[in-house]
């Protein structure tokens, strides 16, 4: 089985600096792919950044990077110039792919950060 | 494009007694899941639809949870009984359709469940 950990439970940084978020995983799979998912107060999960494991290109996304180390089977996400609107919990989460037939494979999230942006 | 809705937003019941929730994913996405978030952890599977197909649901307390998805569209979780560990957000993803990691989980706003 999965398992994915986020040592960091609360982290704050000032506004406009830049942070990052630590995840390690746990799997005995060579293809897999990870997520960074936000979860705002108001609840609704949103898609922040994703990696594909064969790739070895660090994902990004406007402010948003990755640092995928796979022999270590770490998955640390960067926000750069932080905004007050960054202030959310955030997940990592993996996703092994199943058979084709079989839909979407389930997603093992971790137990989140909390981040706090200061005004 | 609306996006996934789920209702009702909060709930608040009696151990020992009933409770359902409903989704209605983005149009046109063939999967659907159900995931619990209890307070301080992440989210956990309960069950994955494929079109009206249960792909997936090895989390879920048989005994207790049932869900289904008659039409390929909208979804119901039920909750009978519930106990006081059942206190949770259910949220309610949607994605495109099968065949990998590629697609996007959209999720809902999610029902938050206290159970006294």
């Amino acid at each position: 089985a999965q398992t994915v950990t986020q040592s960091q439970p609360e982290m704050s940084v000032q506004e406009a600096e830049t942070v990052t978020l630590s995840c390690t995983y746990d799997t005995s799979e060579n293809n897999y792919y990870l997520f960074w998912y936000k979860q705002p107060p108001s609840r609704q999960m949103i898609l922040v950044i994703r990696q594909e494991a064969y790739k070895q290109q660090n994902a990004t996304e406007n402010r948003f990077s990755v640092n995928f180390q796979k022999a270590a089977k770490s998955f640390s996400l960067k926000i750069s110039d932080s905004q007050l609107g960054d202030t959310a919990m955030y997940f990592c989460a993996f996703m092994k792919p199943s058979s084709p037939t079989f839909g979407n494979e389930k997603l093992t999230f971790g137990t989140g950060t909390r981040l706090t942006i200061i005004p | 494009e609306a996006g996934v809705a789920q209702s009702p937003r909060y709930k608040i019941i009696e151990k020992r007694q009933s409770v359902a929730f409903w989704c209605n994913p983005i149009s046109g996405h063939a999967t659907l899941y159900w995931y619990q978030q209890i307070l301080g952890q992440g989210p956990k599977l309960l069950i994955q639809f494929q079109n009206n197909g249960v792909v997936d649901d090895s989390q879920l307390p048989k005994d207790r949870f049932s869900a289904e998805r008659l039409k390929g569209v909208d979804s119901t979780l039920k909750i009978q009984p519930a106990k006081l560990e059942d206190s949770a957000v259910y949220l309610c993803a949607s994605s495109l359709e099968g065949g990998g990691a590629q697609e996007t989980q959209y999720f809902g706003p999610g029902t938050r469940l206290l159970v006294l």
